[in-house]
């Protein structure tokens, strides 16, 4: 079975603080992409990254990182000196390679970062 | 990446009415899924819609309840029948890239069952 858990359910910061949400994933295949959106108040879905299972490398933008570790099944989204216009709700989701592309979805992490 | 719209972004509707929701792409793809956002959750599949043959629909979700449209490579609907207030919800489309790893979203049909 293939499962997304986002055990934090509601994360507040203050402006400029580093924050982290964590995303676990489960799944039989050895062949399988995660990804990260965010879903600000507006309710558009923003695609922000693609991780496939064999590139474990970890990822920057400009304030954001990735770390993936296949080894405890995580795939760790941080945001550095966060910002307002960072309070979104923040999806992680799996994809393998016999879904036809559909994705499985986490619960979501709803970001406030205050002033 | 693909461009997609929808149409109608919101909408109020009375209970036991059908909305039909449209989705469209800039460009051909194969597979088009549709999802669904119930208040304070994470998005559902519906169902997926390959043109040219019957949508296949996920665990929970029925053809009767959710008839899907496939008419070509860049157009889908979706119809909520019989609605109630349960179905209150955001309803998104997406399509895959030209690898399926890949999945953009459209903006969303925020739907409100009165």
């Amino acid at each position: 079975a293939q499962k997304v858990t986002q055990a934090q359910t509601e994360i507040s910061v203050v402006e400029k603080e580093d924050v982290t949400l964590d995303c676990v994933y489960e799944t039989r295949d050895t062949t399988y992409y995660l990804f990260w959106y965010k879903q600000p108040p507006s309710g558009e879905l923003v695609f922000l990254i693609r991780r496939n299972s064999f590139d474990e490398q970890n990822e920057i933008s400009g304030r954001y990182s990735w770390n993936f570790q296949k080894s405890t099944s995580s795939f760790n989204f941080t945001i550095t000196a966060s910002q307002v216009v960072d309070s979104a709700v923040y999806f992680c989701a799996l994809s393998g390679p016999n879904q036809g592309g559909k994705l499985i979805f986490g619960q979501g992490t709803e970001l406030s970062v205050k002033p | 990446s693909a461009v997609i719209s929808q149409k109608p972004s919101r909408d109020i509707c009375q209970r036991g009415t059908s909305l039909t929701i449209q989705c469209q792409v800039d460009s051909q793809v194969t597979m088009m899924f549709w999802y669904r956002q119930q208040p304070g959750q994470s998005l559902t599949l519906i169902a997926t819609a390959n043109q040219g043959s019957e949508a296949t629909y996920e665990s929970g979700f029925v053809i009767d309840k959710f008839p899907i449209s496939r008419p070509n490579l860049t157009f889908s609907t979706l119809t909520v029948s019989n609605m109630s207030p349960e179905d209150s919800s955001i309803y998104l489309c997406s399509v895959g890239g030209t690898t399926y790893n890949e999945q953009f979203f459209g903006p969303g049909t925020r739907l409100t069952v009165l």
